[in-house]
């Protein structure tokens, strides 16, 4: 799997759009990129996941660059609930296999009341 | 619908116990996997299943054993618990998959500290 690359933590306002960044630069043709978020002392939850085009679904919304290298996953209007961990991860199916994903360290988000 | 369950949530062993950690799904899914996490750190893959009966390693196999006997539940054994082991545990399930989708359901974690 390709490696990725993330800030250790960002701040955002409350009722602001939270704007994380994840760089892959290594990312192959057929790897897609996915988001989990981990709230404290819970197991990780998924968020979204895409290949080439933009995606959105209730919870967020993923913007990937059309090189493929960096993608962004933006919170529209987050609250405090959103603090926590959040991951981004790239995934290849591999077919057969059950494929475990590979989780960095991922960025810390703070939403400031 | 429960989703994804671990029993127990806390342990506390001494060195060399052994102890078995259960994951149990309701969602019929095909695909287990059994996850650690320490301090600070991601998650890492210890073993993982494919369907019931089946196991393979993940990337940090050693000291562990897994069955899958029952296509629900996914078993997480340490027969000679060392400090090392001192992590939170996590289980996932995700349903039988097609081309790039891996959507996994977590449990809530196990907490294990070995003294």
């Amino acid at each position: 799997d390709a490696k990725t690359t993330q800030p250790p933590s960002m701040d955002c306002a409350e009722g602001r759009a939270a704007n994380l960044p994840c760089n892959h630069s290594t990312i192959s043709g057929n790897e897609y990129v996915y988001w989990y978020r981990q709230i404290h002392s819970q197991g990780p939850q998924y968020i979204i996941h895409g290949l080439k085009n933009n995606e959105t679904n209730e919870m967020a919304s993923l913007i990937i660059t059309e090189d493929r290298k960096s993608s962004t996953l933006i919170l529209p209007h987050a609250t405090l609930r959103d603090t926590a961990v959040y991951y981004c991860i790239v995934y290849m199916y591999s077919g057969g296999g059950a494929d475990g994903l590979t989780f960095g360290k991922g960025t810390h988000l703070i939403i400031q009341p | 619908n429960a989703g994804v369950t671990q029993t127990p949530k806390f342990r506390v062993l001494k060195t060399g116990q052994s102890m078995t950690l259960l994951c149990a799904q309701d969602m019929n899914h095909e695909y287990m996997y059994w996850y650690r996490q320490d301090p600070g750190m991601g998650l890492r893959l210890i073993h993982y299943s494919v369907g019931e009966g089946t196991t393979a390693k993940g990337e940090v196999p050693d000291g562990y054993n897994v069955s899958r006997l029952k296509k629900q539940n996914f078993l997480l054994g340490l027969e000679s618990a060392a400090p090392s082991q001192t992590s939170v545990y996590f289980c996932a399930s995700t349903a039988a998959r097609w081309a790039g989708v891996n959507e996994q359901y977590f449990g809530p974690g196990t907490r294990l500290t070995v003294t």
